[in-house]
């Protein structure tokens, strides 16, 4: 079954503190990429992985970073989260290729307080 | 860059009654981008709903449809028949030549179907 899977769920932090989230995909799609999704504001790329070790800003890398050590795992990092990164974040991997799907995790819902 | 627009941010439909979304894109790198559908129930993550990346084509999936218009660049989405468990958020989206850089999407359109 192809599948996205995003850890956690649901998480909560307080101002300051560091967030890790997690993606995984069992398709061995080369890249990934992290979103945000804001009321009234669509979907946000924020970056893309190409393969281990290959990542690109998308268009609002700003407060974040990613890490991407093995093809099937990619990492987005809060370094001191801010309030205005209260999100819901979904990751996404595809093939890479033209006409390629592009699958969706669940979305992991992030609150910074 | 790339945009797709949607008009409408809400929409509140009766159940049986029919539905459409509107979209319309704009591409730079290319004049057939490939265009897609998704939907996001409640509580749940982004599923595709449909796709076609051939200009003239139609895509169709659990009862939507969408036809990818190039002289008006649109791709709307209709139902006929609309039922309460499609109330969810919906998001038209384009692929370009950078294919690999991912999606654009539009705000989405939030859809509301009461009995």
């Amino acid at each position: 079954d192809m599948k996205v899977t995003q850890m956690p769920r649901y998480l909560i932090k307080r101002m300051g503190e560091n967030v890790l989230l997690e993606c995984g995909q069992d398709m061995s799609h080369e890249t990934m990429y992290w979103y945000r999704q804001d009321p009234g504001l669509g979907l946000q790329l924020i970056y893309i992985s190409y393969d281990v070790d290959s990542n690109s800003e998308g268009d609002i890398p700003k407060g974040y970073r990613v890490s991407r050590k093995k093809r099937e795992h990619f990492s987005l990092i809060l370094d001191s989260a801010k309030t205005n990164q209260t999100s819901v974040y979904f990751c996404a991997s595809s093939s890479g290729t033209p006409n390629s799907d592009y699958t969706f995790g669940s979305g992991t819902r992030l609150l910074v307080i | 860059g790339d945009s797709v627009t949607q008009t409408e941010g809400q929409v509140t439909v009766s159940e049986s009654k029919s539905l459409i979304i509107n979209c319309t894109y704009s591409a730079t790198s290319i004049a057939y981008p490939n265009l897609f559908w998704y939907v996001r129930y409640p509580g749940e993550g982004l599923q595709l709903l449909l796709k076609v990346i051939t200009a003239g084509q139609k895509g169709s999936s659990r009862g939507f449809e969408a036809t990818y218009n190039k002289e008006t660049t649109s791709f709307h989405l209709q139902k006929a028949s609309v039922q309460e468990s499609d109330s969810a958020v919906y998001y038209c989206a384009l692929s370009d030549l950078n294919y690999a850089q991912g999606l654009t999407f539009g705000l989405g359109t939030r859809v509301s179907v009461f009995p």
